[in-house]
């Protein structure tokens, strides 16, 4: 069974406390991505690596951090810089096609709530 | 400015209408554009794509970019409960990122 998988589904946390959120696919994508999704602001791009060992800071990435040690996964860490972690995290991977369009598709994303 | 801007709605409809959902867009380099679906707690999902400017049609669903106007258009034919949905409208570059749109939520009666 293809695609993007994430867990867990919900994560409860304390202020305070560094969590890495899983992301992992089979797709044979190159190129992975971070979201977060909060009520009202769409989606913003916290990081993204578009090779094995290699990742670019997206629009908000202070208090997150990113490792794409292989192709399939791509972990994500919320660390106790992060001011408002509480959000939903959505992991995407895209493929390359013809004329350097990249065709993205989503995981089922991660519910954190920190307390 | 925000480079996809898209109206967040809520739209209501009866079952049975033609739904319109629209973006627009400030980067003219911007070559490819994108709908997603979202249902409540969910991942977006991939619903239509097209490059450059045209219209593209999958059984309800015809996508349509006006590259004079940066104009992105969802029509959804004969709507369904089933299709009430956020849906998000995004575009990109070549190489580089998507930027989306902050989503408008259909709700569908039936």
């Amino acid at each position: 069974d293809g695609g993007i998988t994430q867990s867990p589904k919900y994560l409860f946390r304390k202020e305070g406390q560094n969590v890495t959120l899983s992301c992992e696919q089979n797709l044979n994508h190159d190129a992975m991505y971070w979201y977060r999704q909060d009520p009202g602001q769409g989606l913003r791009l916290i990081y993204y690596s578009q090779i094995v060992n290699d990742f670019q800071k997206g629009d908000i990435a202070e208090g997150y951090s990113v490792s794409r040690e292989k192709k399939e996964s791509f972990p994500l860490t919320v660390t106790s810089a992060q001011k408002n972690p509480t959000a939903f995290y959505l992991c995407a991977s895209s493929i390359r096609t013809s004329g350097s369009f990249y065709e993205q598709y989503f995981g089922p994303g991660t519910r954190l709530t920190v307390t | 400015q925000k480079e996809v801007e898209q109206d967040p709605g809520p739209l209501s409809v009866p079952e049975g209408a033609i739904v319109s959902l629209n973006c627009t867009y400030s980067n003219s380099a911007f070559q490819y554009f994108m709908w997603y679906r979202q249902y409540s707690r969910k991942g977006p999902e991939l619903l239509m794509y097209t490059y450059s400017s045209g219209n593209k049609e999958d059984g309800r669903f015809t996508a349509q970019v006006d590259k004079s106007s940066q104009y992105i258009s969802l029509f959804i034919r004969d709507s369904q409960p089933s299709d009430s949905a956020t849906y998000l409208c995004a575009a990109g570059g070549a190489g580089t990122a998507l930027i989306f749109g902050k989503g408008t939520t259909l709700s569908v009666s039936s």
